[in-house]
């Protein structure tokens, strides 16, 4: 049973335009989300992250939004740039329980010159 | 500042073979996670661990081991490889288990024959 869910496994944004990508999660114990970029050949690197006495995140042209009820998340990047090309994965956390860091399966993201 | 190190890059091995990934971190962070990360499925988490001696299973556990006797160390063991196991493998810590983000190695590549 997938605890997250990243439906979308890819998307196609031309630059400039807004990127908008989402995740789902089951486990209501999960109280903080994250955000990783990964290139190819590399290691996952940390984008930004929300803990869930928030609902709003924001950190340059990144900012995640979280709607516990609906359990959903989302990652808005601003303007897109052709440097954003990536796999976007979520990841959420129960950081009083079990300490298991659970990811998605990753979108990978394509910014159109 | 080499952050997370896993070695090696690249490894094939033969059915029935053991071999350890090593996974070394020079930032003291208390926890430490190993995932596998194979086409479609995500980042799947395999072990990880809350500090020195205290380790706990994840999504996939089986067929792997790991230890963890000092804060840097934390390797993974695969006793009997198995084709099944053929994936980028991926070792990420943080400052502590309580909701900080993860800082991932670069991955090993492991092909099982």
């Amino acid at each position: 049973d997938q605890q997250v869910k990243q439906n979308s496994p890819s998307l196609s944004v031309q630059e400039g335009r807004i990127s908008i990508l989402n995740c789902d999660y089951t486990n209501s114990m999960f109280d903080y989300f994250l955000w990783y970029k990964k290139y190819p050949a590399e290691g996952p690197t940390f984008l930004i992250s929300i803990s869930s006495i928030k609902d709003k995140n924001e950190d340059g042209r990144f900012t995640v939004f979280l709607n516990k009820s609906a359990k959903h998340l989302s990652l808005h990047i601003v303007p897109s740039q052709p440097g954003d090309s990536a796999v976007y994965f979520c990841a959420a956390s129960e950081t009083s329980g079990t300490y298991k860091y659970i990811f998605g399966t990753g979108t990978r993201l394509k910014v159109l010159a | 500042n080499a952050g997370v190190t896993q070695t090696p890059k690249f490894q094939v091995l033969k059915t029935g073979q053991s071999m350890t990934l090593q996974c070394a971190q020079d930032m003291n962070h208390e926890y430490m996670s190993w995932y596998r990360q194979d086409p479609g499925m995500g980042l799947r988490l395999i072990h990880y661990s809350v500090g020195a001696g205290i380790t706990d299973q994840g999504e996939v556990p089986n067929g792997y081991n790991v230890s963890r006797s000092t804060t840097e160390d934390f390797p993974l063991r695969l006793l009997s490889a198995a084709p099944s196991q053929t994936s980028v493998y991926f070792c990420a810590s943080s400052y502590s288990s309580g909701g900080g983000p993860q800082h991932f190695g670069d991955g090993t590549r492991l092909s099982i024959l």
